[in-house]
């Protein structure tokens, strides 16, 4: 057990659907991330919170929508989605972000999104 | 942009050998290196994490080396087991929050 969940575990959508993807740390950190792991290719990083805030957006289209309301809980809402935004979708969290010091990210098991 | 590589994609080894996996990346201005496990179907569990200023660190049987100048870091993997079985990703942090993970290695250890 890693201290992140993430719920559900499996999503299957059609493109005209609307869901959300949650997750939530019980590690005390002030940080959250979301990335995207499609198949062959690297994971991507899509969004990143610090203490609520987000700090980065990675151009990433407008049907991914994060929420952040504490700390402890990070969603990721999907409208409109398209075929190819079909992967996992793995949450993390970290003591905080920056580069002050070197914060180790702990993942969730992910979400696996398939979109029809 | 960075790049970050990872050879090979796959490697399959017999129980007990002693193996390296090898992790690339094209700019040396990094602040941290992190060693990943991914068992099929499932998140990514921390192995290690090295800082800029450090050449290794080292868990149990694993080491894990950074040679920032040339971009380069391997990860030591003595007296390999069945359960070392999975997908090794190395991942770096640039400037900001901004981290680049490689496409990983599949590890198999044969019993």
């Amino acid at each position: 057990e890693t201290g992140v969940t993430q719920t559900p575990r499996h999503l299957v959508m059609g493109m005209t659907n609307k869901k959300s993807l949650k997750c939530e740390q019980h590690l005390g950190h002030n940080a959250m991330y979301w990335y995207k792991q499609s198949a062959k290719k690297p994971l991507e990083l899509m969004f990143v919170y610090n203490f609520k805030e987000q700090t980065e957006n990675n151009s990433v289209p407008s049907r991914f929508s994060p929420e952040c309301p504490n700390s402890s809980h990070l969603f990721l809402h999907l409208h409109t989605l398209q075929p190819e935004d079909s992967a996992l979708y793995l949450c993390a969290s970290s003591q905080a972000t920056g580069t002050s010091f070197p914060y180790e990210q702990y993942f969730g098991p992910g979400t696996r999104l398939t979109v029809t | 942009k960075q790049e970050v590589t990872q050879i090979p994609a796959a490697l399959s080894v017999p129980e007990g050998e002693n193996l390296v996996l090898n992790c690339s990346f094209t700019d040396s201005a990094i602040y941290n290196l992190q060693w990943f496990r991914q068992d099929p179907g499932k998140g990514l569990t921390s192995l290690l994490l090295i800082q800029s200023s450090q050449r290794e660190q080292t868990s149990g049987r694993l080491n894990a080396s950074l040679d920032k100048s040339s971009g380069r870091s391997t990860l030591y993997i003595a007296a390999s087991q069945p359960g070392d079985s999975a997908t090794y990703l190395c991942a770096v942090q640039n400037t900001g929050n901004q981290f680049y993970f490689g496409t990983g290695t599949s590890l198999t250890v044969i019993p």
